[in-house]
């Protein structure tokens, strides 16, 4: 297995709404990401973990919390959402948190009305 | 601080021509990955440079990396339709724990 998978494919979520976003890898991978994508620009880097603790958070606003509650597995919560957060979330793992490859997940498209 | 710099940011070519994308970037490093994003789609791994000198090929394109100049090149051969899309590259320091620092990106557009 050397996929990265993210669920939902697509969230639209109220500024007063609350919802998850879920990531998981089977790879034995260690450290994971959540990036932030605009439309035609690069990835933002939000928050890194590397053995299922938080090792980078490149201050990134409360109402995106996240959480690793496996070595597999990598949530964002999103609460109180501006419509400006609008952005495709994308999931990264790699084996380690340094000299190592990312593999990317398809992304979550997410829209806040 | 770590800054990568992409050029071109757009490319228009012809199909069956040459072209090479620049990857500039500030900071001593000697690891360098080159990305491809669709529209709408995720970003999929093309190459991984991590000496300098190194030189990848895959199909049309080829990577090399000139970790003394802080350089690396996306060489395209003979561009087909299906190579339309983003290429980003992305600069890791070499120091650890630092997140990966992505350049603009490059959109190509292979026409007929």
């Amino acid at each position: 297995d050397t996929e990265v998978t993210q669920t939902p494919k697509h969230l639209v979520m109220g500024m007063t709404n609350k919802k998850s976003l879920k990531c998981e890898q089977h790879m034995g991978h260690r450290a994971m990401y959540w990036y932030k994508q605009k439309a035609k620009k690069p990835p933002e880097l939000m928050f890194v973990y590397s053995y299922e603790k938080l090792s980078i958070n490149e201050s990134v606003p409360s109402r995106f919390s996240p959480e690793c509650p496996n070595s597999s597995l990598l949530n964002l919560h999103l609460h109180a959402l501006q419509p400006e957060d609008s952005a495709l979330y994308l999931c990264a793992s790699s084996r380690r948190q340094t000299y190592y490859e990312q593999y990317f997940g398809p992304g979550t498209r997410l829209t806040v009305t | 601080e770590l800054k990568v710099e992409q050029n071109p940011l757009f490319l228009s070519m012809q199909e069956g021509k040459n072209y090479t994308i620049y990857c500039n970037y500030s900071t001593t490093s000697d690891r360098l990955y080159w990305y491809r994003q669709d529209p709408g789609k995720s970003l999929e791994s093309l190459f991984v440079l991590l000496s300098n000198g190194a030189v990848k090929q895959e199909g049309r394109l080829m990577a090399s990396l000139d970790t003394k100049a802080r350089l690396s090149t996306l060489h395209i051969t003979a561009a087909v339709h299906d190579l339309s899309a983003t290429y980003f590259c992305a600069v890791e320091l070499n120091s650890g724990n630092t997140p990966l620092v992505f350049g603009k990106g490059t959109r190509l557009s292979v026409i007929a």
